[in-house]
């Protein structure tokens, strides 16, 4: 598997609290991804980072935040939770930003925002 | 706008038969395809890519074809196995833009002994 870990794995929150979601890889690709997954939508991208500080929106966001410091990690904030965005988040990474570079996926980190 | 069809109803099929899972695409002419394969509870894992000039790919049991007439990838799963059951995804791309696959939501595969 490729070493990509995620943290915390699970998380229960209160609407209106910052949450901060990490990935940590080992595989030194340069892209990585984070992406939410609830029924009926399937796989959504919310940001993406192409190097370290180099970030740009993904498709749904709005009320995230991203970073990226060093190659090995990618942080997802949520600065203000809502119940809205109760959700499996999932981070990934990739060798090659090019159609044929495959995707490898985190375990994933479940947040509930009551 | 851009839209990924699969099908929402399980599959359900024999052990030993072939799988056929459908992905349909509109208003996209992606120029590749990749396809996933979830199991509960855990992140997608990479099966197979195939490219616009490329009409079929194999790999092992897995077979996957990109017809752009049609707008469609077929993926199939030869002699099929319980262990095959989980949910298939599929990830059109487009070139030019940001190369990122935009996933469709996946079909159930469920393979009976």
């Amino acid at each position: 598997d490729a070493g990509i870990t995620q943290s915390p794995r699970h998380k229960v929150t209160e609407t209106g609290t910052p949450v901060t979601l990490r990935c940590h890889q080992t595989e030194n690709h340069r892209y990585m991804y984070w992406y939410r997954q609830d029924p009926g939508h399937g796989l959504r991208l919310i940001h993406y980072s192409y190097g370290v500080k180099d970030t740009d929106k993904g498709e749904v966001s709005d009320g995230y935040s991203v970073s990226r410091s060093k190659t090995e990690d990618f942080l997802l904030t949520l600065e203000s939770a809502t119940s809205s965005q109760t959700s499996v988040y999932f981070c990934a990474i990739s060798e090659f930003r090019q159609g044929e570079g495959e995707q490898f996926f985190g375990p994933g980190t479940r947040l509930t925002v009551l | 706008s851009q839209k990924i069809e699969q099908n929402s109803e399980a599959l359900n099929i024999q052990e030993g038969k072939t799988a056929t899972l459908t992905c349909n695409y509109t208003n996209y002419s992606p120029a590749y395809l990749q396809w996933y394969r979830q199991d509960p509870g855990r992140g997608p894992v990479f099966l197979l890519l195939i490219r616009e000039n490329e009409k079929e790919k194999r790999k092992e049991r897995l077979k996957v074809t990109f017809d752009t007439t049609l707008k469609q990838s077929l993926f199939h799963i030869t002699a099929s196995q319980p262990a095959d059951s989980a949910t298939y995804l599929c990830a059109p791309i487009l070139s030019g833009g940001s190369y990122i696959p935009t996933f469709g939501r996946g079909t159930s595969l469920i393979v009976h002994p």
